[in-house]
C-alpha cells in the first residue's frame, strides 16, 4: 500500500511559538491531502481540505490564520499551527490521497503516523 | 444528515476469544464502507473496504460484512490477540467525495 509520512512525529513547544508539521507522500502523488486533530479518546476530526496548487478549504469551527495549511507539491502539504497554545496540544494527523483512476479505489485514504503537539 | 454510528463504545475481551463490532449509517448517497485499525499514538491502517455489491471480506482474522439494504456494517475478530487492542473505526464515503468518520470502538484485549 502507498505510504505516507509525517515530521516531527512529537513535538513540545512554549506558548506562543509556531510549529510546522509537515505530511508526505512517500510513492505517489498526492493531488489531496486532508489535515485531522484527534483528542484523547475521541475519534478524528477533519480540520482542513488541502489541494494542490489552491488555497485549502477549512471545516467550521477551525481558524485558518490559526492553521496555516500549504500543499506546495503533490507530495507534500505542511500544517503550521501559529501562536500555539496549550490547548491546541492534540494529535494531528494527516492523510493522502492518489488521483482517481490509478490503481487505488476511490475516495481511498492513507494516513500517516501522526504528530503528538504539546504546547507548555 | 449523512451519520456513521459504531456501537459498542469500548469492549474488554479476553485473549483468544471472538468479538464483533457493528457500524450503522446514514449516508447517502454510498460509495463504500471502509474499517480502519488505530494503534494508540498511531495514524489509522486501513482493515478492509466494502462497495455496494460486496456482502463480506476478509483481510486475515477480520472479516468484514456490509448490508446495504439496512446500512450496517460489522467487523467481526477471530481468536484475538493482545495486538488487536486498539481503536476500530468505521469511515463511510459518499459519492463526491464526502467521507464520514465513525467515533470508534476502543477494544482492550486481556491476557
Amino acid at each position: 500500500g502507498a505510504v505516507v509520512s509525517q515530521h516531527p512525529s512529537r513535538v513540545i513547544c512554549k506558548s506562543g511559538t509556531s510549529v510546522k508539521i509537515e505530511c508526505r507522500s512517500l510513492d505517489f502523488q498526492a493531488t489531496t491531502m486532508f489535515w485531522y486533530r484527534q483528542f484523547p479518546k475521541q475519534s478524528l476530526m477533519l480540520m482542513a481540505t488541502s489541494n494542490e496548487g489552491s488555497k485549502a478549504t477549512y471545516e467550521q469551527g477551525v481558524e485558518k490564520d490559526k492553521f496555516l495549511i500549504n500543499h506546495a507539491s503533490l507530495t507534500l502539504s505542511t500544517l503550521t499551527v501559529t501562536s500555539a497554545h496549550p490547548e491546541d496540544s492534540s494529535f494531528y494527523i494527516c492523510s493522502a490521497s492518489p488521483p482517481s483512476g490509478g490503481t487505488y479505489d476511490r475516495n481511498e485514504q492513507f494516513f500517516g503516523p501522526g504528530t503528538r503537539l504539546t504546547v507548555l | 444528515k449523512n451519520q456513521v454510528e459504531q456501537s459498542p463504545q469500548s469492549l474488554i475481551i479476553l485473549e483468544g476469544k471472538n468479538c464483533t463490532l457493528q457500524c450503522n449509517y446514514t449516508v447517502s448517497p454510498f460509495s463504500n464502507l471502509r474499517w480502519y485499525k488505530q494503534d494508540t499514538g498511531r495514524g489509522p491502517v486501513s482493515l478492509t473496504i466494502m462497495t455496494f455489491s460486496e456482502n463480506t471480506k476478509s483481510n486475515g482474522r477480520y472479516t468484514a460484512t456490509l448490508d446495504a439494504d439496512t446500512k450496517q456494517s460489522s467487523l467481526h475478530i477471530t481468536a484475538s490477540q493482545l495486538s488487536d487492542s486498539a481503536s476500530y473505526i468505521c469511515v463511510v464515503s459518499a459519492r463526491a467525495s464526502k467521507i464520514i468518520f465513525g467515533s470508534g470502538t476502543r477494544l482492550s484485549i486481556r491476557p
